[in-house]
């Protein structure tokens, strides 16, 4: 199993401005995910993250607004720039191992914007 | 393309009862992993079991089932002997045919547990 630490746990910020949201993970591996969860609704993927490319965006998020840097194979981070009250979500990383049956969940960060 | 859906928006149990949640997917994928996750109000995404495509048996984790019926499409998780700390949001997820790819959720269930 992976361990994942993701801080901060919660954050109110003021409009205009970015949170860096981080996930380290306790062994290495190899991708890592970014999810968004809008209040009542369900998980979104943003982007995958691997060690050493680009993230891979999904269709509707763009790098300008949701930075992501992957700079070793047990830690990254996602930026959430330039907020709107929009951008009030619990976001949630997550890593893929070679085991089929793992997917494991950091403990999120539930931002308010206002 | 994956999809998986959720019928059930909000489900009541009494403690100490069973109850499912329903979850159905497509996709076309040969093979593919499917996953249920608690999430309390914390936020936390809390894994509780996993059935492969292939796997011949139905999965069980403790007080959690999956009844796995592939023919149909579905994947509902029975949950035993509920107790109050078992209010949450459960979802149903699925990836396919490696651990390296994304998961696709559902919409979610509330499950609220009475005494």
């Amino acid at each position: 199993s992976a361990v994942i630490s993701q801080k901060p746990s919660r954050d109110i910020c003021q409009r205009g401005t970015s949170l860096t949201i981080q996930c380290q993970v306790d062994s290495q591996v190899t991708m890592m995910f970014w999810y968004r969860q809008q209040p009542g609704q369900s998980l979104t993927l943003i982007a995958t993250a691997n060690q050493g490319s680009e993230a891979t965006y999904e269709s509707g998020f763009v790098i300008d607004k949701f930075p992501i840097s992957r700079p070793n194979l047990t830690f990254s981070t996602l930026t959430v720039s330039n907020m709107s009250p929009e951008d009030s979500s619990i976001y949630l990383c997550s890593v893929a191992t070679p085991r089929d049956s793992e997917a494991f969940f950091g403990q999120g960060t539930r931002l308010t914007v206002v | 393309a994956q999809k998986i859906t959720q019928t059930q928006p909000g489900m009541f149990v009494q403690e100490k009862e069973a109850v499912t949640l329903d979850c159905t997917y497509d996709t076309s994928d040969p093979s593919y992993g499917l996953f249920w996750y608690k999430q309390p109000s914390s936020g936390e995404m809390i894994f509780l079991i996993y059935q492969g495509s292939y796997d011949q048996q139905n999965a069980t984790e403790g007080r959690y089932s999956l009844n796995f019926q592939k023919a149909r499409k579905s994947a509902n998780l029975v949950i035993s002997a509920s107790q109050l700390g078992d209010s949450a949001m459960y979802f149903c997820a699925m990836r396919g045919n490696t651990g390296f790819q994304k998961l696709v959720f559902g919409t979610g269930t509330r499950l609220l547990v009475s005494p």
